[in-house]
């Protein structure tokens, strides 16, 4: 059983479309972190989020920690080409040091 | 800017032989990570190093695999015998102590034939 949920497992959009990705638990994490990984590559963090309820932007990217801190999204304004990837959230659970990985979110931006 | 650096990128190997994989994580980070990812999943922790020691291998399939970090500094994960459904990318990551924010390396990607 996955601790970490994240849909959907796969999208396909058009260059300017917007979409929202979702990374849902059962547990309550202590924090939450996105990463974007191309092929071949290793994971790349993209944000942390620690406090329910909290808001962060990067550029086109708009990520929230869910008010009891068990769930996030990742909104992407106007995706581009360059968006293209394998979204990853990761929990840092609130009774162990250990970071939990989501399955992934695989994105395809068309031009 | 700092990397974490892992070789080789790529290993070919034939089931029941020995392979190896190297990380040198960032200069300072106390912390290193061991990573199996299998394509299509999210990656999964196969041992944690705090300095030299081991603080979680309790997902690590310790009848084949092996990992160390002597000095506290570079680490060696091991698999002999590999078999094929050990075919993955290996990612190493490290942080700083006490932190959740991990710097990946580019990976070693796993065949097994």
């Amino acid at each position: 059983t996955q601790l970490l949920e994240q849909s959907p497992q796969f999208l396909s959009i058009q260059e300017g479309e917007n979409l929202t990705v979702y990374c849902n638990s059962s547990s309550v994490f202590s924090s939450l972190q996105w990463y974007r990984q191309e092929p071949g590559e290793g994971p790349v963090l993209l944000v942390t989020v620690v406090t329910g309820g909290e808001v962060k932007k990067l550029k086109r990217l708009t990520f929230q920690f869910g008010d009891a801190r068990k769930d996030s999204s990742l909104h992407i304004t106007a995706a581009q080409p360059g968006d293209t990837g394998l979204y990853l959230c990761a929990g840092a659970l609130r009774s162990s040091y250990k970071l939990i990985f989501g399955s992934g979110t695989r994105l395809l931006v068309r031009p | 800017e700092a990397e974490v650096a892992q070789s080789p990128r790529y290993k070919i190997t034939e089931k029941s032989q020995a392979v190896a994989f190297w990380c040198d994580p960032i200069s300072g980070h106390a912390t290193l990570y061991w990573y199996r990812q299998i394509l299509g999943q999210g990656p999964e922790l196969l041992v944690q190093f705090q300095d030299e020691s081991v603080v979680d291998d309790s997902q690590l399939p310790k009848d084949r695999f092996s990992a160390e970090r002597l000095k506290g500094v570079d680490s060696t994960l091991k698999i002999q015998p590999a078999e094929l459904g050990d075919s993955a990318m290996y990612l190493c990551a490290s942080s700083l102590s006490g932190a959740n924010v991990l710097t990946f390396g580019a990976g070693s990607r796993l065949t097994v034939l």
